[in-house]
């Protein structure tokens, strides 16, 4: 298995550009999230989604849009990038049934707007 | 509402000796607890986890963790600190009420000295 799986792993974006943030797993699991890391913030919940076709806001949704049409692929999309969105993000997933599992993340995408 | 607070953003100490991580947590409902590590430009990986089985957890690389209802609290500790421990520790609730949202603490950067 090769897990969760992120691309790219940098990008480098002009403000008011837009792009996509790929994320894909292949452990068949219901649950993927989007986070994002700042400095001295830890991790804040972007969006997340416990199947295919539903997805819920987190902490931080302001910004970014997201979708889930199959299991394996839970894509993050900027509208219209802002310097306030420069940050490293991390798709994570895990399995949702009778209990919590822990999560599973991916390497990250460094993003940085200017 | 679910919240996770990591009472000290750096420890420092030397090799060899204890290591002390403090969580405290907030969670409505039965909370399910984890402690990852995050090596420098690395991505997210569990160290061990609490889900209401046995109070005292052991996780990978010598670390534990004990879960304590009456003080809200499920701090990191291991007994003698190595070079390769220097990392950032993140504490994270969870709970099934919740959808497995997870809410991260702001971490805790371990330095270890020789």
């Amino acid at each position: 298995n090769a897990g969760v799986t992120q691309t790219p792993k940098f990008q480098v974006l002009k403000t008011g550009q837009s792009m996509t943030l790929q994320c894909a797993q292949d452990m068949n699991h219901e649950y993927m999230s989007w986070y994002r890391q700042d400095p001295g913030m830890g991790l804040r919940l972007i969006h997340y989604s416990v199947g295919a076709g539903i997805t819920d806001q987190g902490e931080v949704p302001n910004g970014y849009n997201v979708s889930r049409s199959t299991t394996e692929d839970f894509p993050l999309r900027l509208l219209s990038a802002a310097p306030s969105q420069t940050s490293v993000y991390f798709c994570a997933s895990n399995p949702f049934r009778d209990r919590v599992y822990e999560q599973y993340f991916g390497p990250g995408t460094r993003l940085t707007v200017t | 509402a679910q919240s996770v607070t990591q009472l000290d953003s750096h420890v420092s100490v030397s090799e060899g000796t204890p290591v002390l991580l403090r969580c405290n947590y907030s969670s409505s409902y039965s909370p399910s607890l984890f402690w990852y590590v995050q090596h420098p430009n690395k991505g997210l990986q569990l160290l061990l986890k609490y889900t209401s089985a046995a109070t005292l957890v052991k996780g990978i690389n010598g670390f534990e963790a004990e879960f304590k209802k009456s003080e809200t609290s499920f701090h990191l500790t291991k007994p003698s600190a190595h070079m390769s421990d220097a990392a950032e520790y993140f504490c994270v609730v969870s709970d099934r009420v919740n959808f497995n949202k997870f809410y991260f603490g702001s971490g805790t950067k371990l330095n270890v000295k020789p």
